[in-house]
């Protein structure tokens, strides 16, 4: 499985970030999003495309249609840098798929 | 609270084996979807294995007839065998949980993540 996100994304402090993940579609599948900060674990900051866990401010979105699903943060700020990965479950294969992940560097 | 906490790591020599055990609390492992998942120094996200609440397990094609997951439901801990250990093996385990019941568990994404524990393949 090849879940394509793109390596890097900067933003400036207060602007918009979107990190996209591309496979055929995944439209079909339920995409989830985790953070992951340097030197933590990974954790859950979108469920079910865009669905927000308790906690996960609502400057955090997403979407999903056709070959793509998109995790958009406004209002940036500092403590938003980090690794962010998609993920789905592929029922096909029982698999769980892990995107490439896209590193998110505030400027 | 619900958590699990990871152990068994260490350094192993190639063709070694190493069990990491993963124990849970605030959920009942055998109920929910328990998952391995690993990241190599400086890469990304990794999946390993899924066991579902009926016992049944998956592995990604890299680690299979290799590594075995299982649990004891006694202990609410789940257990990944590894065997025949490689250097590319190498990187911190997490034991991450989908902790939805639901019939459409799938949906809730994996909610509950460990701190990982580091296993080290090299001679």
């Amino acid at each position: 499985y090849v879940v394509t996100q793109p390596p890097s994304v900067s933003v400036a402090p207060g602007k918009t970030a979107t990190i996209t993940c591309e496979r055929y579609n995944i439209g079909e599948k339920s995409v989830h999003w985790y953070q992951q900060k340097a030197g933590q674990a990974p954790t859950l900051v979108l469920f079910h495309n865009d669905h927000r866990p308790s906690g996960i401010p609502e400057r955090f979105s997403g979407s999903n249609s056709g070959n793509m699903a998109t995790l958009t943060i406004i209002r940036v700020e500092a403590g938003d840098e980090a690794d962010y990965y998609c993920q789905f479950w592929d029922p096909g294969s029982d698999h769980v798929v892990f995107g490439e992940g896209t590193t998110l560097t505030i400027l | 609270e619900v958590q699990v906490v990871e152990s068994g790591g260490g350094l192993i020599q190639p063709g070694g084996s190493l069990r990491l055990s993963c124990a849970a609390s605030g959920f009942t492992v055998s109920s929910n979807y328990m998952n391995w998942v690993r990241q190599a120094p400086g890469k990304g996200l990794q999946w390993v294995s899924i066991m579902y609440s009926n016992g049944y397990t998956y592995y990604t094609d890299s680690v299979k007839g290799r590594f075995t997951v299982s649990r004891d439901n006694s202990k609410n801990i789940v257990y990944l065998q590894m065997d025949s250990l490689r250097a590319e093996d190498t990187a911190i385990y997490y034991c991450a949980a989908f902790t939805s019941v639901a019939p459409t568990w799938y949906y809730y994404g994996l909610d509950v993540w460990g701190r990982g524990t580091t296993v080290t393949v090299s001679s």
